[in-house]
């Protein structure tokens, strides 16, 4: 199985800020089509996950450009550009490349 | 509007069964592979199953494997969660799933369904 690892744990964030999540893979993500299957999702409180970004880089539709995903192979990032208050949750990384599909074990995104 | 809703969750005993459905609208169901993940309360998400789009073939997490069976009516536009031999490791909430092919992305989910296997 392809483990999937976040950093940080947790982070707190003033408002207007940057924020910036980090995830690994034990094995390369990156597909031989070119695409690396890497997905980020926000579980805001009380809610189902919604998908930020796929393919390591790749904004959902209706996703705020403050948010842009990185990396390739083993190493990609999320970034927020400017934290806003509605971005709390917990983000997760994901990949799909195979099965069993593995989730980061998450981050909790708060304000200050 | 695409919507999953799923249901069939409930209070069971260990050792005990379930049946979960997920009822699909707003996008070809026929078309689409579906998911069942999982989230244990307080804890991360759990990939569990996967069914094709016609049903011929599936696949399980291991610590489901052999207890679990997804299946899907593309004519009612539903899919299931059919448990068995549950045990207080499985109490989580249940979410049904569509991956986007062919990247396999999950872009719609369900509110989720919870199962509690407690005596």
């Amino acid at each position: 199985d392809i483990v999937m690892t976040q950093s940080p744990v947790s982070l707190s964030v003033t408002p207007g800020e940057p924020a910036s999540i980090s995830c690994s893979s034990s094995q390369s993500l990156l597909h031989h089509d070119g695409n690396n299957y890497l997905d980020w999702y926000l579980q805001k409180p009380g809610q189902s996950p919604q998908l930020l970004i796929y393919l390591g880089s790749n904004r959902a539709s209706g996703v705020p450009d403050r948010f842009s995903g990185s990396g390739s192979g083993t190493d990609f990032t999320l970034k927020i550009s400017r934290v806003e208050a509605e971005d709390v949750g917990i983000y997760y990384c994901m990949q799909p490349l195979q099965t069993p599909l593995t989730f980061g074990g998450g981050t909790k995104v708060e304000i200050k | 509007e695409m919507q999953l809703v799923e249901s069939g969750g409930g209070l069971v005993q260990p050792g005990g069964s379930l049946r979960l459905s997920c009822v699909a609208s707003g996008f070809p169901f026929s078309s689409y592979s579906m998911f069942w993940v999982r989230q244990v309360p307080g804890k991360g998400l759990l990939w569990v199953s996967r069914i094709s789009h016609d049903g011929s073939s599936t696949t399980y997490a291991d610590s489901v494997k052999g207890r679990f069976t997804i299946s899907r009516d593309n004519d009612n536009n539903t899919l299931y969660l059919q448990m068995h031999s549950l045990r207080a490791e499985d109490t989580a909430v249940y979410y049904c799933a569509r991956p986007f092919y062919p990247f396999y992305y999950i872009d719609v989910w369900g509110k989720g369904t919870t199962v509690t296997v407690s005596s």
